[in-house]
């Protein structure tokens, strides 16, 4: 039972445009939500992450959106470039517990 | 920064073999946690450990087990290797905050 879902599992862009990552969750106890990066061969790096009493939260070129009615958020990347192509993974977790629940990803590819 | 490290970046073994994979942390994290990485499945957590000597199950535990004898090492034990255990091993810690630091992982081929 996948509680964290990524139902793209790939996506491409151009060079400059907007890269959108959605991620959808089921379990309504999660608080904190999180965006790993991960390029081949190498362990996932995080990316940035939001908590639920937030909708946005922004990190230069990197924005998470949160609808906890939704359950729903998404990364945006502006601009994407090429150095972005990796796959990035959703995560979740709930307050005052141990473990983590991920999605299974989305393969960005950006275009030069 | 926090540094974990994976012994082995790529394995082969072969089927009924028992197979260790360690992992180590370098910041004195309470948590540490072992994940499988497949196609479309993403990451599936195995087993974790809270402090030394304790573990508790994930959600894909058989065939499995771990071992924390000290604080900075986490081993996972595959005790008689299968073929469908062929995946990429990921090993993470946590301190009290909410944010993992994984390793490179290993890349476990079992033939």
């Amino acid at each position: 039972d996948q509680q964290v879902k990524q139902n793209s599992p790939s996506l491409s862009v151009q060079e400059g445009r907007i890269s959108i990552l959605n991620c959808d969750y089921t379990n309504s106890m999660f608080d904190y939500f999180l965006w790993y990066k991960k390029y081949p061969a190498e362990g996932p790096t995080f990316l940035i992450s939001i908590s639920s009493i937030k909708d946005k939260n922004e990190d230069g070129r990197f924005t998470v959106f949160l609808n906890k009615s939704a359950k729903h958020l998404s990364l945006h990347i502006v601009p994407s470039q090429p150095g972005d192509s990796a796959v990035y993974f959703c995560a979740a977790r709930p307050l005052n517990n141990n473990d983590m629940r991920f999605g299974a990803g989305t393969r960005l590819t950006v275009k030069p | 920064d926090v540094k974990v490290t994976q012994s082995s970046r790529y394995l082969v073994k072969r089927t009924g073999e028992k197979v260790f994979l360690e992992c180590v942390q370098d910041m004195d994290h309470e948590n540490m946690f072992w994940y499988r990485q497949d196609p479309g499945l993403g990451l599936r957590l195995i087993y974790f450990s809270y402090d030394v000597k304790m573990k508790e199950k994930g959600d894909i535990p058989e065939g499995y087990s771990v071992s924390r004898e000290k604080k900075e090492r986490f081993s996972l034990i595959l005790e008689s290797a299968s073929t469908n255990q062929t995946s990429m091993y990921l090993c993470a810690s946590r301190d009290f905050g909410y944010g993992y630091t994984f390793g490179s992982g290993t890349r476990l081929t079992v033939v």
